[in-house]
């Protein structure tokens, strides 16, 4: 998996506790990126970082929040965390020079 | 909507037969790609066709694109049990920004021993 990993691999979590996701390259990629996966629905981006501490918005923002403090860890947070967040979470990478994206094993989260 | 969506859905064929899968999206794009996913697992990079490219080969991959259309085709060929998966096209838009990619939802294809 090209030098991601994520943890927690499993979580399983309460309605409105929160909820923090790590991320973790050991490629030096500038781009990172968090993306959900639903039944349905395909892959749709969360938020991406561009470097550290540069982050945007994606699709599917609302309920979350991202912090890249540095350039091997990206951190997705559910705030106060949902049953509609109940999903597979994916982190992806990119070097900025290649097009295509590095994949890490993903997140399986369930909230209760 | 989904900017890249694929068809059929799902897709089961014999062992040797050849796979096609299609993807449509809707906005000017500066690549396509195609990933693959096994079940439980993260997605793997197969192949990207740049928009000013009509048809790439990787192995046993074949990918056109018909920017006209907004269409791209996936042919696996020759297929293996070991193809069975999910594949997704993924565009890179021209209106965006960081090398983001949108996905569309997924052909499931089964290969049958």
């Amino acid at each position: 998996d090209a030098g991601i990993t994520q943890s927690p691999r499993h979580k399983v979590t309460e309605t409105g506790t929160p909820v923090t996701l790590r991320c973790h390259q050991t490629e030096n990629h500038r781009y990172m990126y968090w993306y959900r996966q639903d039944p349905g629905h395909g892959l749709r981006l969360i938020h991406y970082s561009y470097g550290v501490k540069d982050t945007d918005k994606g699709e599917v923002s609302d309920g979350y929040s991202v912090s890249r403090s540095k350039t091997e860890d990206f951190l997705l947070t559910l705030e106060s965390a949902t049953s509609s967040q109940t999903s597979v979470y994916f982190c992806a990478i990119n070097s900025g020079r290649a097009l295509e994206q590095y994949f890490g094993p993903g997140t399986r989260l369930t909230v209760t | 909507s989904q900017q890249g969506e694929e068809d059929p859905q799902a897709l089961s064929i014999q062992e040797g037969e050849n796979a096609t899968m299609n993807c449509s999206y809707k906005t000017s794009i500066n690549n396509l790609q195609w990933y693959r996913q096994n079940s439980g697992r993260g997605l793997v990079h197969l192949i990207l066709i740049r928009s000013n490219e009509r048809e790439k080969h990787s192995g046993r991959l074949r990918v056109t694109l018909d920017t006209s259309k907004k269409s791209s085709s996936l042919l696996i060929t020759a297929s293996r049990a070991a193809d069975t998966a999910s594949y997704f096209c993924a565009t890179d838009g021209r209106e965006t920004s960081g090398s983001r990619l949108t996905f569309g939802e997924g052909t499931q294809l089964t290969v049958n021993p």
